[in-house]
């Protein structure tokens, strides 16, 4: 149990596009939401936290203009890149967090983009 | 089976204690293995990053690969309180990262 995926696993897209990443709890209702932004070999850098229904919080320097997330739904929660540029070109993960949990997140398995 | 295994715990050590995380995966692709520390409210805080079988020691932390028995370990030496946190281990295969459940540890002063 507690599986969580992500589509898709890699994209890439024009400068000046939008691209949404899907994550999904499988098997689970996923009440909260995180999304992650990787560099190589570095720490996942926390994006936003989403708890459903509501609006996601956004960690400081993150624009929440550019880094749409909507958490419709106890399994589903979408990341929209709009007007991507080169340097939004990364290594975005998302976890979930089920009803009653406090600390474990499960987390997906990443979405490469690529920004040309 | 789930591609990666780790003990989710809680484990709870004296301070000064050797602490010893493992994980257990099934996919031989894996290549590259990882330890994160993740405090509450923030994000996981990379560790250790090793790519071959054999030992990597940073300070008081020893990562351990066997790809034989494909089983990876996190030694913590004279476990301080500010150790208390989650760990978590991750691997890859190029861009496709599996992630354990994580291990809730507690450092008691």
């Amino acid at each position: 149990g507690a599986v969580v995926s992500q589509h898709p696993s890699r994209v890439i897209c024009k400068s000046g596009t939008s691209v949404k990443i899907e994550c999904r709890s499988l098997d689970f209702q996923a009440t909260t939401m995180f999304w992650y932004r990787q560099f190589p070999k570095q720490s996942l850098m926390l994006m936003a936290t989403s708890n459903e229904g509501s609006k996601a919080t956004y960690e400081q320097g993150v624009e929440k203009d550019k880094f749409l997330i909507n958490h419709a739904s106890l399994t589903l929660s979408t990341l929209t890149v709009t007007s991507a540029h080169p340097e939004d070109s990364s290594f975005y993960i998302c976890s979930a967090r089920g009803a009653g949990e406090v600390d474990t997140q499960y987390f997906g398995p990443g979405t490469r983009l690529t920004v040309l | 089976q789930k591609e990666v295994e780790q003990d989710p715990g809680p484990l709870s050590v004296p301070e000064g204690a050797i602490v010893s995380l493992n994980c257990t995966y099934s996919n031989s692709a894996f290549q590259y293995f990882m330890w994160y520390r993740q405090y509450s409210r923030k994000g996981p805080e990379l560790l250790m990053y090793t790519y071959s079988s054999g030992n990597k020691e940073d300070g008081r932390f020893t990562a351990q690969v066997d790809k034989s028995s494909k089983y990876i370990s996190l030694f913590i030496r004279d476990s301080q309180p500010s150790d208390s946190a989650t760990y978590l281990c991750a691997m890859s295969a190029w861009d496709d990262m599996r992630f354990g459940a994580g291990t809730r540890l507690t450092v008691k002063p």
